[in-house]
């Protein structure tokens, strides 16, 4: 049973670029939540989504979008890239019909340049 | 708004040792508290949560918390450390609506194991 699963593992872009980040969830989970990591912090909720809408957002800007698909997997979007968008961008998943924990993934480092 | 303090960023300790983490949340509503650890390179692993009843939680690889609503705290212990607990530990609390509500994290404590 495979847990869940972010590509690219690393990617390195230039600012003002654009970027998108991949997300599996855990096989059985439908609620996906995207997390931001900077170096030596915790994470930081960035939205959450479910039903294939944004159901809750935390403190980020319009340039962090995000998508979720009939299958749950999902997407993240950080348009303008500044260099403090550079951190670990992790993905998490839960079911929303149990008392289940979030279920972590390895993360996508993102550097900008 | 909820918050965490994770009063350490660091702790040093020797194996077999027994260590303590410390964590203090703040919040208007009543949470769910968690901890999880993070080994490098890898995303966050779950060791153990509370969400009602008994406040001391047993938790994975022999880690264990003790929920205090009196103090807002909810440390971690372990009796006897091994150098493969050297990790990043987080705090971590939601509010009670759901498990799948968004988790507000502390800033981690480094926690280092040596012979």
């Amino acid at each position: 049973d495979a847990g869940v699963t972010q590509s690219p593992t690393h990617l390195i872009k230039t600012r003002g670029q654009q970027v998108t980040l991949r997300c599996s969830p855990k096989s059985g989970h439908d609620t996906v939540s995207w997390y931001q990591q900077a170096l030596g912090q915790g994470p930081q909720f960035i939205f959450q989504y479910y039903e294939e809408e944004e159901r809750q957002r935390g403190n980020f800007p319009d340039r962090f979008s995000g998508h979720q698909f009939p299958n749950y997997s999902s997407e993240l979007n950080v348009n303008a890239l500044l260099l403090g968008d550079s951190a670990l961008y992790l993905c998490a998943s839960t079911a929303s019909s149990t008392n289940s924990p979030l279920h972590f993934g390895n993360g996508t480092r993102l550097t900008v340049t | 708004a909820q918050s965490v303090t994770q009063l350490d960023s660091q702790v040093p300790v020797f194996e077999e040792a027994p260590v303590e983490l410390r964590c203090n949340y703040s919040s208007s509503v009543s949470v769910y508290l968690f901890w999880y650890v993070q080994y490098p390179n890898q995303g966050l692993q779950l060791l153990l949560k509370y969400l009602s009843g008994s406040t001391l939680v047993k938790g994975i690889n022999g880690f264990e918390a003790e929920f205090n609503k009196s103090q807002t705290s909810f440390h971690l212990r372990k009796p006897s450390v091994h150098i493969s607990d050297t990790a990043e530990y987080f705090c971590a609390v939601s509010r009670q609506d759901g498990t799948a509500s968004k988790l507000t994290f502390g800033t981690g404590t480094r926690l280092q194991v040596t012979l």
